[in-house]
């Protein structure tokens, strides 16, 4: 069964505080990991990826990702009201699939 | 950049009309997709394509058919519409399966 599970939401946080976005996968044998945003009424577009445990880095965000524990999370530091939208986590490798299985997304608000 | 272009933002049609949605991308990418998004049910994939005249079965692909006789070009066919098909269709491409997809602007379909 493929499962890639997200909490729903909405998470709000306040202006300047780091926004924390949490993803658990089914499949231990998962390989990519990708973080999209989607503002409302528009399309997703990718904010990062990741392939190896540990952290990684870009400008605000921070992708993090524990392969034992099967989960991989988004921080975003100094979150602006510009953040609030919905982000989905996509795995990739989940049930042998090459094709990435997408979350149900997390609604994040960003209150000034 | 990577532009993914469909043909129509906003549709409305009838129960039982032949729906055609279009995808184009000018990206020369291999790997073509369309997933519809229902409000808590997150992305879910119809169908891809990793090459022209391929074609592969997504998750729910029920109702629906697909058509890739050029490499930029990816169409959707509703042959039947129902109001179960009611919902917003993303286009994606990515030049790898495994790889990050960039979405098209997505097209609001409403059958009556």
């Amino acid at each position: 069964q493929k499962e890639v599970e997200q909490n729903s939401g909405p998470l709000s946080v306040p202006e300047g505080a780091i926004a924390s976005l949490n993803c658990t996968y089914s499949d231990r044998g998962s390989q990519s990991f990708f973080w999209y945003r989607q503002y409302s009424g528009k399309s997703p577009e990718l904010i990062m990826f990741i392939y190896s445990n540990g952290d990684k880095e870009d400008g605000r965000f921070t992708a993090q990702l524990n392969k034992a524990s099967q989960y991989v999370s988004l921080l975003i530091r100094d979150s602006q009201p510009s953040d609030s939208a919905t982000y989905l986590c996509a795995v990739r490798g989940v049930g042998g699939s090459y094709i990435p299985t997408f979350g149900r997304g997390t609604s994040l608000i960003v209150h000034p | 950049d990577v532009k993914v272009t469909q043909s129509s933002r906003y549709l409305v049609k009838r129960t039982g009309e032949k729906v055609f949605l279009e995808c184009v991308q000018d990206m020369d990418h291999e790997n073509m997709f369309w997933y519809r998004q229902d409000p808590g049910l997150g992305l879910r994939l119809i169908y891809f394509s990793y090459d022209v005249k391929m074609k592969e079965k997504g998750d729910i692909p029920e109702g629906y058919s697909v058509s890739r006789e050029k490499k930029e070009r990816f169409s959707l066919i509703l042959e039947s519409a129902s109001t179960n098909q009611t919902s917003m269709y993303l286009c994606a491409s990515s030049f790898m399966a495994n790889n990050e997809q960039f979405f098209g602007p997505g097209t609001r379909l409403t059958v009556l």
